[in-house]
């Protein structure tokens, strides 16, 4: 079974509806990230959490907000989705106990606002 | 602001070609350097990393030397396979704060039989 998953893993709404995207992992991580990849751009980070009461934004935080309902779990919203918020959107976890920790990186849910 | 700069792709080769990936970095003090790859269809995961000057990273006959005096990590390999076709990404962690990795915009490898 994969460590960080993603669901769902394909979404199509509309401009305006509110949408959630959520992560779980298995990996006994504190750390949690949420990314977007848009192409020729990379991934960008949106927030992260270094554990469930610390959330902190990323370089582009507008127009998302999270909520870390245990340490397995992360979920993104768009509170108010609009075109320009297409992207593969990425989760990701690791492990503060490591210099330099890797991040493992979930599936990708891939969304598309209309 | 730290950044990474990556060759523009797609690169197109033959199997069993010799590949080299650019990659150039701009960052405050000496970061660690990775090299993540995406396969179709997945999340990223971690091909190899260096965390100080002079390493070289390896993995699955991948390699990256961790270049302090041209701020590069290029990303070799002597013969590659139909199976390396993916998009590669150099990423450096930041050394002050919070360790965020910055990616650059990757480079899709396409290995034709």
């Amino acid at each position: 079974d994969a460590d960080v998953t993603q669901t769902p893993r394909n979404r199509i709404t509309k401009t305006g509806k509110r949408i959630m995207l959520e992560c779980s992992q298995t990996k006994g991580h504190d750390r949690m990230y949420w990314y977007r990849q848009d192409p020729g751009l990379g991934l960008r980070l949106i927030y992260y959490s270094f554990d469930v009461k610390d959330i902190n934004k990323g370089e582009i935080s507008d127009g998302y907000s999270v909520s870390r309902q245990a340490q397995a779990k992360f979920s993104l919203s768009l509170e108010s989705a609009i075109p320009n918020q297409t992207a593969l959107y990425f989760c990701a976890t690791s492990d503060p106990g490591l210099k330099q920790e890797t991040q493992y990186f979930g599936p990708g849910t891939r969304l598309l606002v209309l | 602001g730290d950044s990474v700069t990556q060759m523009e792709g797609p690169v197109t080769l033959s199997e069993e070609a010799f590949l080299t990936i650019n990659c150039t970095y701009t960052a405050t003090g000496y970061p660690s350097l990775f090299w993540y790859v995406q396969y179709p269809g997945e999340g990223l995961q971690l091909l190899l990393k260096a965390t100080k000057a002079d390493d070289k990273g390896s993995n699955k006959g991948f390699e990256a030397t961790y270049r302090k005096e041209t701020t590069s990590f290029h990303l070799e390999k002597g013969s590659v396979q139909v199976s390396d076709s993916a998009v590669y990404f150099c990423a450096l962690s930041a050394v002050t704060g919070f360790q965020k990795l910055v990616f650059g915009t990757g480079t899709r490898l396409l290995v034709s039989p």
